[in-house]
């Protein structure tokens, strides 16, 4: 496999339920994100981490928590979730080094709570 | 703070140039990009200019930058209906990326 691969693809959970988003990067890059895409609205970067050290947590809600075990996977692990949380969320990777950082995305997971 | 526009819709006939335009605020962006988006997929990196430069041509994309109005723009020459996507401005700043709305790209056959 290459690029940067979600699962699942679509999922469906209701308020009370615990679930979680699974990313990996098969390009050798060092840092990896979580984005949320929503209608109409510009992307808004959810967490960074880089070399697996957390850099930038954008005032997200802690109903929403990563993980980053290696530099080769992300997980958001999601519990008691609200509807406005439905959304597309995109996991992205890029090198660490240097000002051009180029993200390459994965196809992204498109949540629906319930 | 950063800020990235671009208008929402673009409707263009197949054949004919697309244009597609962006502006930003930071004028410490080092570089700017722009990422295409099909349905049901993630962004796709297109083209990015380092922010020195004025122009970039990459086959049927050329990039223009106005670095003194803060305006960036994606030309399409020669739209097919494989160009229908949403297109989205970016500008980099550090390790900050920030995207702008998308403008949705129709191409009329």
């Amino acid at each position: 496999e290459t690029g940067v691969t979600q699962t699942p693809r679509h999922l469906v959970m209701g308020m009370t339920n615990k679930k979680s988003l699974k990313c990996e990067q098969h390009l050798g890059h060092n840092a990896m994100y979580w984005y949320k895409q929503s209608a109409k609205k510009p992307l808004e970067l959810m967490f960074v981490y880089n070399f697996k050290e957390q850099t930038e947590n954008n005032s997200v809600p802690s109903r929403f928590s990563p993980e980053c075990p290696n530099s080769s996977h992300l997980f958001l692990h999601l519990h008691t979730l609200q509807p406005e949380d439905s959304a597309l969320y995109l996991c992205a990777s890029s090198q660490e080094e240097g000002p051009n950082r180029p993200l390459h995305f994965g196809n992204g997971t498109r949540l629906t709570v319930t | 703070g950063e800020d990235v526009e671009q208008s929402l819709f673009l409707s263009v006939r197949e054949g004919d140039s697309s244009v597609i335009n962006c502006t930003y605020t930071d004028s410490s962006s080092t570089y700017l990009y722009w990422y295409k988006q099909e349905p049901g997929a993630g962004l796709q990196l297109l083209t990015y200019i380092f922010s020195n430069m004025d122009m970039k041509q990459d086959q049927r994309l050329t990039v223009l930058l106005n670095k003194k109005d803060k305006h960036l723009s994606l030309r399409i020459a020669d739209t097919q209906t494989g160009d229908s996507a949403i297109y989205f401005c970016a500008e980099s700043m550090n390790q900050k990326v920030t995207f702008g709305t998308g403008t949705k790209l129709q191409v009329i056959p």
